[in-house]
């Protein structure tokens, strides 16, 4: 198994590009999630997914869409880029939302 | 207030010491609790959850007090490879997982 994998490693984006960072996991888990992680912030979610379908925010969601259409994938989309999402992007899954979190390697965004 | 909160240190303890720490949560219909390590750089990994009757696992003890709501994680007899940002989350009732900020450690030779 590769696990949740992350693409890409590293991205530079102008102030109001839109990109979408891919999330993939090959372990059929439910549930998924996109955190973001900025120094001393700890991680902040983003949004999740209990499953095929299903979406909902969590605690700052303003300025990222995501969308579930299978299992396997859940990518967030910036949707017009802001130097404050300048950040370190983890996303997470796992077999259900009482076990534990499975992360990616992150994905480092610079927004200038 | 934060849902969740975290001493964020650092904590300088000698190799050989026991290192506590706390962490708070206000929901308290809070279900599940995680200990999760993050080296530098690194994504976070599970260390241990943390069950209503306490759970140890080797030189980790995890504990859960929900009168008070907060959990412990105590580190016996700490190794140099301890050294890292120690997390803790919380899942809710509405399915969301929200971590603290973080414990740094440092384990000092």
């Amino acid at each position: 198994n590769a696990g949740v994998t992350q693409t890409p490693k590293f991205q530079v984006l102008k102030t109001g590009q839109s990109m979408t960072l891919q999330c993939a996991q090959d372990m059929n888990h439910e549930y998924m999630s996109w955190y973001r992680q900025d120094p001393g912030m700890g991680l902040r979610l983003i949004h999740y997914s209990v499953g095929a379908g299903i979406t909902d925010q969590g605690e700052v969601p303003n300025g990222y869409n995501v969308s579930r259409s299978t299992t396997e994938d859940f990518p967030l989309r910036l949707l017009s880029a802001a130097p404050s999402q300048t950040s370190v992007y983890f996303c997470a899954s796992s077999y259900d939302r009482r076990e534990t979190q499975y992360f990616g390697p992150g994905t480092r965004l610079l927004v200038l | 207030r934060k849902e969740v909160e975290q001493d964020p240190g650092p904590f300088n303890v000698p190799e050989g010491a026991t290192v506590a720490f706390n962490c708070t949560y206000s929901n308290s219909a809070s279900q599940s609790f995680f200990w999760y390590r993050q080296d530098c750089r690194k994504e976070p990994k599970l260390l241990m959850s943390v069950y209503s009757s306490g759970n140890e696992d080797g030189r980790f003890t995890a504990q859960l007090n929900r009168a008070s709501q907060y959990i412990s994680l105590l580190i016996r007899d700490s190794k140099l490879s301890d050294s890292a940002t120690y997390l803790c989350a919380v899942m809710n009732r509405d399915d969301k997982i929200i971590f603290g900020k973080g414990t740094r450690l440092h384990i000092l030779p």
